[in-house]
């Protein structure tokens, strides 16, 4: 079956640190993936995503590369902000399947400390 | 625009007792989810419905869980019994549907915290 493994956390950085999540996954047809982010308090809110093998999701400095050969979608920033501090989830939607239901990872919560 | 409502936000009750969580998906998304969360488990998939195609309710726990789609907007998600272990966020998401199979990107509610005493 469908499945994404993510690395667990918590994730602590200093702000304007690099930040790299892990994501990788198993699916049965041509999934899409996703990286959604829960602040405090807050629901979920997509962050990015990508539908393809090798495009590439970005926003709010948030990048992540759909990777077929490694069935990997890492989610990246180049310099974090308190304001970053929030649980991600990575999550794929499995198109080819007809299995149209997110399967989220587990989630990784990130504190960045000023 | 307004995007996914869900009601009541809070919601205790006993153990034994049925409880009814709404949700108002975005105007035009014909796709409607409910997602459970808990501390445990993790994000899961619970239902799913497709315009008028059957539900996909593969992800119920128990059959204490139905959920219905009325007028193919807003979706009620019944939980018969209570138990404790039912206590949970539940999380509701709309979206469009783009061809035939593929749903485009989930949009999601804020919420409905369960709490079963």
């Amino acid at each position: 079956g469908n499945s994404v493994t993510q690395m667990e956390g918590p994730v602590t950085l200093s702000e304007e640190a690099f930040l790299t999540i892990n994501c990788t996954y198993t699916a049965t047809g041509y999934p899409s993936l996703f990286w959604y982010v829960q602040y405090p308090g807050e629901g979920l809110q997509l962050l990015l995503k990508a539908t393809k093998a090798d495009d590439k999701g970005s926003n709010k400095g948030f990048e992540a590369t759909y990777r077929k050969e490694t069935t990997s979608f890492h989610l990246e920033k180049g310099s974090v902000q308190v304001s970053d501090s929030a649980v991600y989830f990575c999550a794929l939607s499995d198109r080819g399947g007809g299995n149209t239901p997110l399967v989220f990872g587990k989630g990784t919560r990130l504190s960045v400390i000023a | 625009g307004a995007g996914v409502s869900q009601s009541p936000s809070n919601k205790v009750t006993e153990k034994g007792k049925d409880v009814e969580l709404r949700c108002d998906p975005i105007s035009g998304h014909t796709a409607l989810y409910w997602y459970r969360q808990s501390l445990g488990q993790g994000l899961e998939f619970l239902i799913y419905f497709q315009g008028n195609s059957a539900p996909d309710k593969s992800g119920l726990p128990s059959d204490r869980f139905s959920a219905e789609r009325t007028g193919g907007s807003v979706s009620t998600l019944t939980i018969q019994r209570t138990q404790q272990e039912d206590s949970a966020v539940y999380l509701c998401a709309s979206s469009l549907v783009v061809s035939q199979g593929w749903t485009d990107t989930q949009y999601f509610g804020p919420g409905t915290r369960l709490t079963v005493l």
